[in-house]
């Protein structure tokens, strides 16, 4: 069975960075990339961008470009997105989700919450 | 980006009736279209891809079709799990865009 498992809910202040991990199961990892999609609190799903399992390329959204990076561990298989310079706004359930077209396996979510 | 517009936002339907959920494209896409269902605290369910193909394990009362610009997705006899927010997302070109959502209640 495919699993994907997220890190627990993180709480930041403005500026600060946050690393979010999602450790997947069950399929090889490096024949499929992950994908990262986020929900602020009661909106709807935005799309953050991609990384391949079995290289190191990536799209990011350009709304993210310069401010997220997002990074895996083969050896582990498991999908790691740092977002920097966070604010408010970034405040949300982070997902991560298996393959690049559609999304049949996701995450659990991440509640990041930014507050002073 | 390509902009994914959901009509309508919210409904309310009777347990039994068919459901018609709307998502326009900015700019042809093909078949490139994903439906899923999204329940409170949850991760998003893949229920359609490719437009129309059901996903696995998807109860078969769930249709979608449509290909270019619009696309329809279907409850043909709603149910009480069938509470809940709909979202299509393109996966024609990257950014992946979502709509912004049709939340789905009972009567």
């Amino acid at each position: 069975q495919v699993h994907l498992v997220q890190s627990g809910a993180e709480v930041k202040k403005p500026g600060a960075s946050v690393k979010v991990s999602c450790k997947t199961s069950g399929y090889t990892f490096i024949n499929d990339g992950i994908s990262w999609v986020r929900q602020a609190p009661g909106q709807g799903l935005e799309w953050m961008g991609w990384i391949s399992g079995y290289s190191h390329n990536t799209n990011y959204a350009q709304k993210f470009q310069g401010r997220v990076t997002m990074t895996t561990d083969t050896s582990t298989s498991t999908a790691y997105m740092e977002v920097r310079s966070l604010r408010s706004d970034d405040t949300a359930v982070y997902y991560c989700a298996r393959g690049s077209s559609w999304y049949a396996y996701w995450g659990q979510g991440t509640l990041v919450t930014v507050s002073s | 980006d390509i902009q994914m517009t959901q009509s309508p936002s919210s409904l309310s339907a009777s347990v039994g009736d068919g459901v018609t959920i709307n998502c326009q494209a900015s700019q042809d896409i093909s078949n490139y279209l994903n439906w899923y269902q999204q329940k409170p605290g949850k991760a998003p369910k893949l229920l359609m891809y490719d437009a129309s193909k059901l996903q696995t394990g998807v109860p078969s009362r769930f249709s979608g079709s449509g290909s270019g610009t619009d696309f329809t997705l279907t409850i043909s006899s709603l149910q009480p799990e069938d509470i809940a927010t709909y979202y299509c997302q393109q996966y024609y070109i990257v950014p992946r865009t979502f709509g912004q959502g049709t939340k789905v209640e009972i009567k």
